[in-house]
């Protein structure tokens, strides 16, 4: 079975402060894919980053990073220097070769709603 | 290039009614997945399509199918509704429907209301 843990509800910062976003996930497939979504109020959910299971290494794209421990199974997203478009509500997600037959099905987290004020 | 276009926006039915929900993929997509979004239970996958045929399914009962044409649109039925059944239901798209590691295109969902 696989299961996607974000623990944080609610997060609320102030415009500029950097804010990290916590993802614990649980798999027995050796091969997966972690993901992170960005649903803003208008509902769609919006593809922000991908990592796969065999590539621990660190980016930066842009304000987005992201630290992937597979010792910890923690796959966490830092947005740097937070503005108030940012605030929405934020999926981590995982996909899993064995599990979906190669097909796409994912397995998402409850969700952590970030707000950013002025 | 046009995003994944769900129809209706808003559908307000009564219990033991059912329902069919529109999706229409980027052009191009393949692969059209089904979800279903409520605050209990958070984002549930439903089913998935490739090439016209059922690939996953999720934990729903059969009261909720779908199907997929040839031109890659998809619909999703649910019969016999029942209060429960009240969620946004957003449908995604991806290019390469065979791989798992594919982003999934949403669309801004169906929210269905069941009096």
């Amino acid at each position: 079975a696989q299961k996607v843990t974000q623990a944080q509800t609610e997060i609320s910062v102030v415009e500029k402060e950097d804010v990290t976003l916590d993802c614990v996930y649980e798999t027995r497939d050796t091969t997966y894919y972690l993901f992170w979504y960005k649903q803003p109020p208008s509902g769609e959910l919006v593809f922000l980053i991908r990592r796969n299971s065999f590539d621990e290494q660190n980016e930066i794209s842009g304000r987005y990073s992201w630290n992937f421990q597979k010792s910890t199974s923690s796959f966490n997203f830092t947005i740097t220097a937070s503005q108030v478009v940012d605030s929405a509500v934020y999926f981590c997600a995982l996909s899993a070769e064995i599990l979906t037959g190669g097909g796409n099905k994912l397995t998402f987290g409850t969700g952590t709603q970030l707000k950013v004020e002025l | 290039k046009a995003g994944v276009t769900q129809t209706p926006r808003y559908l307000i039915k009564t219990r033991g009614q059912q329902v069919t929900l529109s999706c229409s993929p980027i052009s191009g997509h393949r692969s059209v997945s089904w979800y279903q979004q409520t605050p209990g239970q958070g984002l549930q996958f439903l089913f998935e399509y490739f090439s016209e045929t059922q690939r996953n399914k999720g934990n729903f009962p059969g009261r909720f199918s779908g199907r997929q044409f040839s031109n890659s649109r998809s619909e999703m039925n649910v019969s016999t509704l029942e209060l429960g059944d009240s969620a946004l239901y957003l449908c995604a798209s991806s290019r390469d429907g065979s791989s798992y590691n594919s982003p999934l295109h949403f669309g801004n969902g169906t929210r269905l209301t069941v009096t």
